[in-house]
């Protein structure tokens, strides 16, 4: 079975600073990794994912994220910070042979609130 | 364009009423997904499909029934509605290599 752990349930970054939000991930076979974004009474926005290739993926909004293999980590970077950066962030893994979605989706972390002050 | 409509946005039923939540997508994707989603608890999976005609169980099915009559339509049906049920329903669609798109979600309540 495939699990998502993201440590933090808050994390606050004072706008301008860099911020990092946590993800680690248990899957067989070859991962396939993404975070989204979700803003108040919305749906999830997809932000970035890691297929295969370069570990440092870049994605919407100035984000990028970090694949790290040995550490099972993929964790999301931005260097400047804004406030209205400020949301609930998901991570989330498949694995094994990746065709969209999957026949069985994406299991999901759940989730880490964000916020950014001023 | 659209993208993954859901309907109703909120509704609160009474213990052992029924509804259907309805999911329309314009994007002609073959996997579609329901998703319910609990404070602190991330989303967790209810059924699935990869194609009309073709669904399947997610990780959290019991209390819940799907159909997929054609590619854009995926709704979700409650037959006895419980307090357990009380959460967020988030509908997605998907095509082939591509990530999940999301509706803006239906807010149950059950009293």
């Amino acid at each position: 079975a495939q699990s998502v752990a993201q440590p933090e349930d808050q994390v606050n970054v004072a706008e301008g600073n860099p911020l990092t939000v946590k993800c680690t991930y248990s899957v067989s076979g070859n991962p396939y990794l993404f975070w989204y974004v979700q803003y108040p009474n919305r749906g999830l926005q997809f932000l970035l994912k890691y297929i295969t290739g370069d570990n440092l993926v870049k994605g919407s909004y100035g984000f990028e994220a970090e694949f790290n293999k040995s550490q099972t980590s993929f964790h999301l970077k931005k260097p400047s910070a804004l406030v209205s950066d400020s949301a609930l962030y998901f991570c989330a893994v498949r694995g094994g042979l990746y065709s969209g979605g999957g026949a069985d989706g994406l299991t999901f972390g759940k989730g880490t609130h964000l916020i950014i002050q001023p | 364009n659209a993208g993954v409509t859901q309907t109703p946005k909120f509704r609160i039923l009474k213990i052992g009423q029924s509804m259907t939540l309805q999911c329309a997508q314009d994007m002609n994707h073959n996997y579609m997904y329901w998703y319910r989603q609990d404070p602190g608890m991330g989303l967790k999976l209810i059924y699935y499909s990869v194609g009309a005609g073709i669904t399947d169980k997610g990780e959290v099915p019991n209390g819940y029934n799907v159909s997929r009559s054609t590619t854009e339509d995926f709704p979700l049906r409650l037959e006895l509605a419980a307090p357990s049920q009380t959460s967020v329903y988030f509908c997605a669609s998907s095509g082939a290599n591509s990530p999940l798109h999301f509706g803006n979600g239906t807010r149950l309540t059950v009293t």
